[in-house]
This record gives C-alpha cells, structure tokens and sequence, in this order.
C-alpha cells in the first residue's frame, strides 16, 4: 500500500534555530517527491521537488534530502523565523498514473 | 507563472443551498485539475480529479452527485456542492497541473500548482 508518513506531527523551536522534518514513503516505483508549505488557511507552495535521482536540494534556508533507497526524505530548515510558522507536506508522485501521495504533514511554530 | 486562483476565497451559505467554487489556472493551460478538501489539522484528502472535457473520476466515498465537477476549459474548473450541510464545512483546496510542454521544468517534475483554498461554512 503506498503511504507517505511524517514526523514528527508537531514542533516548536525557537526563533533562529534549525529544524529537521522527516518524510517515509512506501510509494513505489517512484517518481519524484516534493515538499509543500502551507499556511494557515491558504493552499500549499511548492518548497522543493527531487526526483528519485536526486539526493539534495535547496531553497534559500529550506534543504531538503531523499535517499531513494531507504525511502526517506528530510526538510532542513536553517534559522529559522516566525514567518516559517505553517505545515509541511510531503508529497511523493509514483511512476505512472495521476495520484498523488500526501502525508499528513508536520505543523511547525516558530516562537520568538 | 504557473498561478492558480479560487473564487470565492471564502462564503457562508444556509444548509441545503448549493455552493460553486471555481478554479482557474491564470497563466497555464491545465488538462488537468484536482480537488482536495481538508479538514482542521488534517492533510490534503483528495476528492477527485477532473481532466479537460471529461467526466471527473470521484475518489472512494466522495458523493459524485453531491460534488459536481466540471471542466469545461483547459484554463477553469468548478466545484459545486450540491445541497450543502454543516459536515460540509471544510477548507477546499484546487490544483492544476500544466500541461505537458515538453522540456520546461514545471512539465518535467509534473508539478501540480495549489489554489489558494476556498473556506466553506454550512450553517
């Protein structure tokens, strides 16, 4: 069964720290994996994509890995401020077909 | 590029009215588009996917007769909720996907680009 898990559910670090977000996935053959942000009652923006050749790629302060053999993908995010504040979703697209595969991402608060 | 708007951004309605949200891609031609509702603290729940000139093909559990979808343009699709109540109350959420140019990047990746939501309160 193609599951896309995140952890963890819910974070609060101080304004001006670093964070790691954790993304697992069975989808499988994979095609590419991309991180979201969505705010507070508005829709997602696209963070990062990768495909499954790919092992890094940033953003500004957003860096985000994939190990395609493990099946697991992280979003860095460096220094972070308050505007960083939202959710983050993890979406893996499979090889073929139209789904697209949620997690049920991780609320991040950014405190001063 | 790549812009996707909702209209309206939000509306209150009285239950057992119906309820249109449209979607439009405003710089890209978009075969298909998805629709999405989500629930407080929840992720995106996929409720169909509808591609230009075709009917919609309805995820499991979601009510085809209650959700109309039309695509009638490769640049607009609309939502309507049919006979609305309060369980109908969510964020509903539209994405579009760019049609396949060939080397541009957003075709490459196949992105799929978010509407800003659309909140639905059913009194």
């Amino acid at each position: 069964k193609n599951q896309v898990e995140q952890s963890p559910q819910s974070l609060i670090i101080l304004e001006g720290k670093n964070c790691t977000l954790q993304c697992n996935y069975t989808v499988s053959p994979f095609s590419n994996l991309r991180w979201y942000k969505q705010d507070t009652g508005r829709g997602p923006v696209s963070l990062t994509i990768m495909t499954f050749s790919e092992n890094t790629k940033s953003n500004g302060r957003y860096t985000a890995t994939l190990d395609a053999d493990t099946k697991q993908s992280s979003l860095h995010i460096t220094a972070s401020q308050l505007s960083d504040s939202a959710s983050y979703i993890c979406v893996v697209r499979p090889f073929t077909g139209n789904q697209f595969y949620f997690g049920t991402g991780t609320s991040l608060t950014v405190i001063p | 590029g790549a812009v996707v708007s909702q209209h309206p951004s939000w509306v209150i309605c009285k239950s057992g009215t119906s309820v249109k949200i449209e979607c439009r891609s405003l710089d890209f031609q978009a075969t298909t588009m998805f629709w999405y509702r989500q629930f407080p603290k929840q992720s995106l729940m996929l409720m169909a996917t509808s591609n230009e000139g075709s009917k919609a093909t309805y995820e499991q559990g979601v009510e085809k007769d209650k959700f109309l979808i039309n695509h009638a343009s490769l640049t607009l699709s609309t939502l309507t909720v049919t006979s609305a109540h309060p369980e109908d109350s969510s964020f509903y959420i539209c994405s579009a996907r760019d049609r396949d140019q060939g080397s541009g990047t957003s075709s490459f990746y196949n992105e799929q680009f978010f509407g800003p939501g659309t909140r639905l309160t059913v009194l």
